[in-house]
């Protein structure tokens, strides 16, 4: 069954350091997703992406991330300048209709 | 924006006993989603229901809505020590931003 798949899965960094997280989206969707989701909170949704152009945003979603489909299968989030408070698991996600989520990968700002 | 709601938080039961958990949201939705989590994993996909649906079925899972109450329910029959999750669920204004709850965290005792 395809799912979607992210990398890494644990991300350790420095505060101001440039990060970069991969998720590759299931094949024929054509919305993408990142959402987050800092320990012990709720899931909450950065950004939605389709046809090659960010669709959707919230006010998390600020001048710090940016998020790219370099080719025909990656979908990344890069976070230019970490925070400690960007500490949480970020989650891709992707749909047709429903949302598919990969497993996520565990940021960590030192 | 739309925030789901669950509730109760927390819920222990024997096995092949009924868990019934409820979400509650307050503005219009264009679908509800229920997804499951397991401690530190991803968010599995678990059903979607529109807003011109009331009641739902897929295996031993059951979901109502009640969009003038604004409110979800979903019912995990025959439950098993697999079933040990946090639910949640996502509301979807039809803008592709899903808003999740809190989530109930229930244990299957076997």
């Amino acid at each position: 069954e395809p799912e979607v798949t992210q990398t890494p899965s644990h991300q350790v960094t420095q505060m101001g350091q440039e990060v970069i997280l991969r998720c590759v989206p299931i094949s024929n969707h054509l919305y993408f997703y990142w959402y987050r989701q800092i320990l012990g909170q709720k899931v909450e949704f950065l950004v939605s992406f389709y046809n090659n152009e960010i669709s959707e945003k919230s006010e998390i979603f600020d001048d710090q991330f940016s998020v790219e489909r370099p080719d025909g299968s990656n979908f990344t989030l890069k976070i230019r300048s970490t925070k400690l408070e960007d500490s949480a698991m970020y989650f891709c996600a992707s749909s047709v209709y429903e949302q598919f989520f990969g497993p996520g990968t565990r940021l960590t700002v030192l | 924006s739309q925030q789901g709601e669950e509730d109760p938080q927390a819920l222990s039961i024997q096995e092949g006993e009924n868990a019934t958990m409820n979400c509650s949201y307050k503005t219009s939705i264009n679908n509800l989603q229920w997804y499951r989590q397991n401690s530190g994993r991803g968010l599995v996909h678990l059903i979607l229901i529109r807003s011109n649906e009331r009641e739902k079925h897929s295996g031993r899972l059951r979901v109502t809505l009640d969009t003038s109450k604004k409110s979800s329910s979903l019912l995990i029959t025959a439950s098993r020590a697999a079933d040990t999750a946090s639910y949640f669920c996502a509301t979807d204004d039809g803008n592709n931003r899903l808003a999740f709850g809190k989530g109930n965290q229930v244990v299957v005792i076997p």
